[in-house]
């Protein structure tokens, strides 16, 4: 298994509304991250995971609230979020580590969201 | 000034032109991806570089570390092939452990 696996793909919430989305990696990486992507933008950092362990959150709202329950899961949280949070969230993985190693760093294929 | 900049940001092409995209940074790296995306999807990554040249298919990528620049060529372009292309680095410092990416180049292949 060479993927990342997301879920849902698509997820319309109301801004009272609680979701999470899920990413799943099955190639042992010990690295996971969080994206978000607004349109004809480039995806801009919001978490890392080193280790089962948040490694960076780059100033994200808390409203947005990571977990990452094994080496193999890691979820956001959604809870009162706003209309301009509506966007693509990318997770991505890789075998952890750092330094030059680049090899593996994996992409899933994101979950569009819309908040309303 | 960006610390990844990317040429041309739009490309329109003929199916079977030669397509290259340029991509230049300033930062310290570790390695350079080249990542593509489909529109509404999810991010593919084409190559990843620390030196030399890839191939892939019709893919090729380029990177001269001491220029700090990158080159990405498409052979035979294909209408499957419009995407944006974008190139992202990990830098030296908090030990690569994410990208600093490109604002991407918009490709289209016309038939």
């Amino acid at each position: 298994d060479t993927e990342v696996t997301q879920t849902p793909k698509h997820l319309v919430m109301g801004m009272t509304n609680k979701k999470s989305l899920k990413c799943e990696q099955h190639m042992g990486h010990r690295a996971m991250y969080w994206y978000k992507q607004k349109a004809k933008k480039p995806p801009e950092l919001m978490f890392v995971y080193s280790y089962e362990k948040l490694s960076i959150n780059e100033s994200v709202p808390s409203r947005f609230s990571p977990e990452c329950p094994n080496s193999s899961l890691l979820n956001l949280h959604l809870h009162a979020l706003q209309p301009e949070d509506s966007a693509l969230y990318l997770c991505a993985s890789s075998p952890g580590g750092g330094g030059r190693r680049g090899y593996g760093y994996t992409f899933g294929s994101g979950t569009r969201l819309t908040v309303v | 000034k960006n610390e990844v900049e990317q040429s041309p940001q739009n490309l329109t092409a003929q199916e079977g032109e030669f397509i290259t995209i340029n991509c230049s940074y300033s930062v310290g790296i570790s390695a350079l991806h080249w990542l593509q995306q489909h529109p509404g999807g999810g991010i593919v990554s084409l190559f990843m570089l620390s030196s030399g040249k890839k191939k892939h298919g019709r893919l090729i990528a380029t990177i001269n570390i001491q220029e700090k620049h990158s080159s990405l060529h498409i052979t035979a372009s294909h209408p499957r092939d419009s995407a944006v292309y974008i190139c992202a680095v990990r830098s030296k410092d908090n030990y690569g452990q994410n990208f600093v990416f490109g604002p991407g180049t918009r490709l289209s292949v016309l038939p």
